[in-house]
Formats: structure tokens, sequence, C-alpha cells
């Protein structure tokens, strides 16, 4: 299947400093890519959705400031978690769909975040 | 509407056993059905996924059973082995316009006993 990779795996910050996440498609072109928190033993929460070259789209009660999306080609998404709290420790999934217009949606292995 | 709802929350299973888990979906216009594994500290990966035109769907020892009408779909694991304890999620969508975004139930950790 499609691979979906993110850099870094694991990610330790001081609180108040940003974290950049990457999010790459490395064998197809995504048109659209997703970002995800997930809380241990929790399900998937949506961030926002990333559509290349235009603003992302965020969920409900996510802060558009303090997590920068960027989809700026049609393999590359990148998440910034800015002034990063202990509260933002979490670990954060992308997924991504082929611009083929197969319904199937890629995972990334996830971030884990751990700000102290 | 756009919820998904899993159950059990947990469940152990005995290894040769079949594991079941449930999900029931309230939105009609969701038409593409993807069940996702995840182990811990990875990124859930597709098992398999159900459109509502078929009733059911198998590959190796994994089957979606489907039902339209009750607006419900299931796992079935047959033959089950320790490498599949996981957490298991079903999903439900509309079909791919593009952005549409998934909708996951919560999750279903499933263990399973020598």
């Amino acid at each position: 299947g499609a691979v979906v990779s993110q850099h870094p795996s694991r990610v330790i910050c001081k609180s108040g400093t940003s974290v950049k996440i990457e999010c790459r498609s490395l064998d197809f072109q995504a048109t659209t890519m997703f970002w995800y928190r997930q809380f241990p033993k929790q399900s998937l929460m949506l961030m926002a959705t990333s559509n290349e070259g235009s603003k992302a789209t965020y969920e409900q009660g996510v802060e558009k400031d303090k997590f920068l999306i960027n989809h700026a080609s049609l393999t590359l998404s990148t998440l910034t978690v800015t002034s990063a709290h202990p509260e933002d420790s979490s670990f954060y999934i992308c997924s991504a769909i082929s611009t083929s217009g197969t319904d199937t949606q890629y995972f990334g292995p996830g971030t884990r975040l751990t700000v102290l | 509407q756009q919820q998904v709802k899993q159950s059990p929350q947990s469940l152990i299973v005995q290894k040769g056993g079949i594991s079941i888990i449930n999900c029931a979906y309230e939105n009609t216009a969701f038409d593409y059905f993807p069940w996702y594994q995840q182990f811990p500290g990875k990124g859930p990966a597709l098992l398999i996924a159900i459109r509502p035109d078929v009733s059911e769907k198998k590959e190796g020892r994994f089957t979606i059973s489907f039902n339209k009408s009750a607006k419900q779909f299931s796992l079935h694991i047959m033959d089950s082995q320790p490498g599949d304890s996981a957490t298991y999620f079903c999903a439900a969508r509309r079909s791919n316009f593009g952005n549409e975004k998934l909708t996951f139930g919560t999750g279903t950790r499933l263990t399973i006993i020598p």
C-alpha cells in the first residue's frame, strides 16, 4: 500500500517553544491531508483538513493560530505547534488521500510530542 | 448525525476463536466503511473496507458484514491470533470527493490470549 511518513517520530521540547512536524506521502501525490490528535486509549480526533495550495480547514475548537498547517506541495504537509505547553503533549498523526481519487486514506506512523 | 458508535470497548478472545466488533452509524449519506488496526505507538493501518453495495467482504481472516437497513457493520476476525492484539477502529465517510473526512468509532481494544 501507499506510504505516508512523519518526522520526527518523537520530540521533546520546553514549554513556550514551537515544534514542526512533517508529513510526507512517499509514493503518491496527496491532494488532501488530514491532521489528527490522539490521547492515550482514545480515538483519533480530527484537527484539520489540509488541501494543497489553500488554507487548512480547522475543526471546531482547534486554535488555528496555535496549530499552523501548511500544505505547500502534493507530497508535504507540516503542522507547527506554536508556543507549546504541557497540555499540547499528545500523539499527532497525519493521513493522506491520493489524487487518483481512491477512497483509501493512508496514515502516517505518528509523532509523539512531549512538552516539558 | 455524524456519530459512529462502536462496541465493545474491550474484548478478550482465546487464540483460535472469532473476534467480533460492531459499529453503527446514523448518517445515511455514508457509503464507505473502513476498519483500521492500530498497535501501541503506531499510526492506524487500513485492514479492510466495504461499500454498501455488498453485504459482506472477506480478506483472509478478516470479514466485514454490512447491514444497510440497520445501519450497522461489523468486523469478524477468524482464527484470532496473539498478533491480532491491537486496537481496532471502524470509520465511515461519504464518497471521496476530495476532502471528505472520516468519522471514527471510539475503538475496541482486542486481546487474544493463548
